[in-house]
């Protein structure tokens, strides 16, 4: 078992839609959450950073934590055809970084 | 966020040489770099984790004699790919923690190795 999941996709959705990105995870000693965006041909970027369970909002993402499910999610609210791209979870164990294989999304215009 | 370069960002070498990728992060000291392989359509594989002054880690299946890493101060590494083959061609991508920060790991932009 992958110590993270992710579905690949490809999520295709209209603009203006809400996407939902989740990922699993089977270690509850994860104590860090991220998201990136990653284009094609460049480096991933840091969207979110979470410690906790909950949600943290920032602008048209919001970030969802769920220690007890091992569930995380982003959520991209008024999606945009510049949001297109993979974007790949993220968690932390001391310094050991694992990663979801992730989800490609394309917002058609 | 800080900001992490890579140099350089595309090169092509001819089977047998050697190449050295620099990463920087400009803008604060990175006690902690880490390189990454991503095979196209792929996540992003870690290759080692390179810390200030010390050896690097590498991850198991990775040879260490054939990536060499040097991490010589607190905003620069370096992957040295030796004696190149066509399979080593792929994105590598290095990072760097911020040190004493959570877990927060900026990515620089890349560099796409040919190898012919």
């Amino acid at each position: 078992q992958k110590e993270v999941e992710q579905d690949p996709g490809p999520l295709s959705v209209p603009e203006g839609a809400i996407v939902s990105l989740n990922c699993t995870y089977s270690n509850s000693a994860f104590q860090y959450f991220m998201w990136y965006r990653q284009y094609s041909r460049k480096g991933p970027e840091l969207l979110m950073y979470t410690y906790s369970s909950g949600n943290k909002e920032d602008g048209r993402f919001t970030a969802q934590v769920d220690k007890s499910s091992k569930y995380i999610s982003l959520f991209i609210r008024d999606s945009q055809p510049s949001d297109s791209a993979t974007y790949l979870c993220a968690m932390r164990n001391f310094n050991k970084f694992y990663f979801g294989s992730g989800t490609k999304l394309n917002v058609k215009p | 966020g800080a900001v992490v370069s890579q140099h350089p960002s595309r090169v092509i070498c001819k089977s047998g040489t050697s190449v050295k990728i620099e990463c920087r992060s400009l803008d604060f000291q990175a006690t902690t770099m880490f390189w990454y392989r991503q095979f196209p359509k792929q996540s992003l594989m870690l290759m080692a984790t390179s810390n200030e002054g010390s050896k690097a880690t590498y991850e198991q299946g990775v040879e260490k004699d054939k990536f060499l890493i040097n991490h010589a101060s607190l905003t620069l590494s370096t992957l040295t790919v030796t004696s190149a083959h066509p399979e080593d061609s792929s994105f590598y991508i290095c990072s760097a923690k911020i040190p004493d920060r959570g877990g927060e790991q900026y990515f620089g932009p890349g560099t796409r190795l040919t190898v012919t």
